[in-house]
């Protein structure tokens, strides 16, 4: 079963100009975390943000939950083409693994 | 340096045939997990397992096995039971929740491309 719904699927900005992606979910959660995969790669964590926590910054990376409307959002400031990637939502319920969305496709052109 | 390797990161299975893809840690991450990726989706959980000698089936499990020996591995196999067995196959590992370590994130090895010839 897939919690999180990214939005949009994808994403072409030009570097320089901020990204953001929206995740929504459907049930309570303990947390919410943010991963990253380059095209053919394994994914990499950025960022978590627990239920009790509103907003989290991470470098150029901004991560805001609104759990009374079950979703979040990452803000990626001042894009480069390195962050040319997809990203996943995944969340935490109880004591169960990670369950993912299909991701946002993020195309930064330089 | 601490990781999680994956191998081989290509694999290529006939029809019938059963296939195992490697996953080792030494992360000394007491959870590991299984994780299927088609095509433009998320992620879907295949196998998890939180403490050596005991897994549990996740979403998909049907036509898939696995073992946990030891806690730095956690082999995955392909049986000829699955009969889609074409994906991109991810393994990680993390503290699991029920330490009381729940805020932490998972970490991936970089994959195992498995494709049925």
């Amino acid at each position: 079963s897939q919690q999180g719904e990214e939005d949009p699927q994808a994403l072409s900005i030009q570097e320089g100009e901020n990204a953001t992606m929206n995740c929504s979910y459907k049930t309570s959660i303990n947390n919410l975390q943010w991963y990253r995969q380059n095209s053919g790669r394994g994914l990499v964590h950025l960022i978590l943000i627990r239920s009790n926590e509103r907003e989290k910054h991470s470098g150029r990376l901004r991560v805001t939950l609104d759990t009374s409307k079950k979703s979040s959002s990452l803000l990626i400031t001042a894009s480069r083409a390195a962050d040319t990637a997809s990203y996943f939502c995944a969340t935490v319920s109880g004591n169960t693994p990670l369950v993912f969305g299909k991701g946002t496709r993020l195309s930064v052109i330089a | 340096d601490g990781g999680i390797t994956q191998s081989p990161k290509y694999l290529f299975r006939k029809e019938g045939q059963n296939v195992t893809l490697s996953c080792e840690q030494n992360l000394n991450h007491d959870a590991m997990y299984w994780y299927r990726q088609d095509p433009g989706q998320g992620l879907r959980l295949i196998y998890y397992s939180q403490i050596v000698n005991d897994f549990q089936k996740g979403d998909i499990a049907e036509g898939y096995s696995v073992s946990r020996e030891k806690k730095e591995s956690f082999p995955l196999t392909v049986t000829s039971a699955q009969k889609n067995p074409t994906a991109f196959y991810l393994c990680a590992s993390s503290i699991p929740a029920g330490t009381g370590h729940s805020n932490y994130g998972y970490t991936f090895g970089s994959g195992t491309r498995l494709t049925v010839v």
